[in-house]
């Protein structure tokens, strides 16, 4: 059974200062998946990661895929306030004889102090 | 604005009934996917068509069924609402299409379907 799971749940941080986010996940997949929610709002794509060893970049934002360790990891570089949002991972699998799977992580809230 | 509407916003109905989301893809996009969001469930990926077709099937209930016209607008239809179907419902649209989310895709804003 594909599982993903998020770490920290919650992230409390100050401007200026760095941190990752960890995606694991129990199921061979070289596609990872990142968003972002801002409160009350839709989702937004931000990272597409589709082999091991992948890196994006978007800003501060720095997304990377490890998929022997079946971890991904998303870097902040010198927060802002403005980063201050649930981020979610999803992985998805289409197992030779099975039904597809897509699974959300159960995000990471993160809140960057002025 | 991410170009992908959906319609309602909100929607108040009754345990038992049937209602019909919508949502119009960004211009160009021919893949639609649907997804819930809840406090008990989390995000959880419903279907996704393409062109037409069925292309990925998610944790998609049988009471729901979802289905895209050939102006490629999508409608997700919900029936025998359960109080535990009141949730978020998003779409969103990519440009292509192959089976799996290996497109960026662009969220509508979202329907909020409260059952009482």
């Amino acid at each position: 059974e594909l599982k993903v799971e998020q770490n920290p749940l919650f992230l409390s941080m100050q401007e200026g200062k760095n941190y990752t986010i960890y995606c694991n996940y129990s199921t061979t997949s070289d596609r990872l998946y990142w968003y972002r929610q801002d409160p009350g709002k839709s989702l937004e794509s931000l990272f597409v990661l589709l082999s091991n060893g992948a890196v994006k970049q978007e800003g501060r934002l720095m997304a990377s895929l490890d998929t022997k360790a079946r971890l991904s990891t998303l870097h902040i570089t010198a927060a802002v306030h403005d980063l201050s949002a649930t981020y979610f991972c999803a992985v998805d699998i289409l197992p030779p004889s099975g039904t597809y799977k897509y699974i959300f992580g159960t995000g990471t809230r993160l809140k960057v102090l002025a | 604005d991410s170009g992908v509407t959906q319609t309602p916003k909100h929607l108040i109905t009754a345990t038992g009934q049937r209602v019909t989301l919508r949502c119009s893809p960004r211009s160009g996009d021919l893949s639609v996917y649907w997804y819930q969001q809840s406090l008990d469930q989390g995000l959880q990926f419903l279907i996704q068509y393409y062109n037409g077709e069925e292309r990925a099937k998610g944790n998609i209930l049988e009471r729901f069924s979802a289905q895209q016209f050939p102006d490629l607008h999508s409608e997700l239809n919900l029936s025998s609402l359960e109080l535990g179907d009141s949730a978020l419902y998003f779409c969103a649209s990519s440009p292509g299409g192959a089976g799996g989310m290996v497109y960026e895709q662009y969220f509508g804003p979202g329907t909020r379907l409260t059952v009482t």
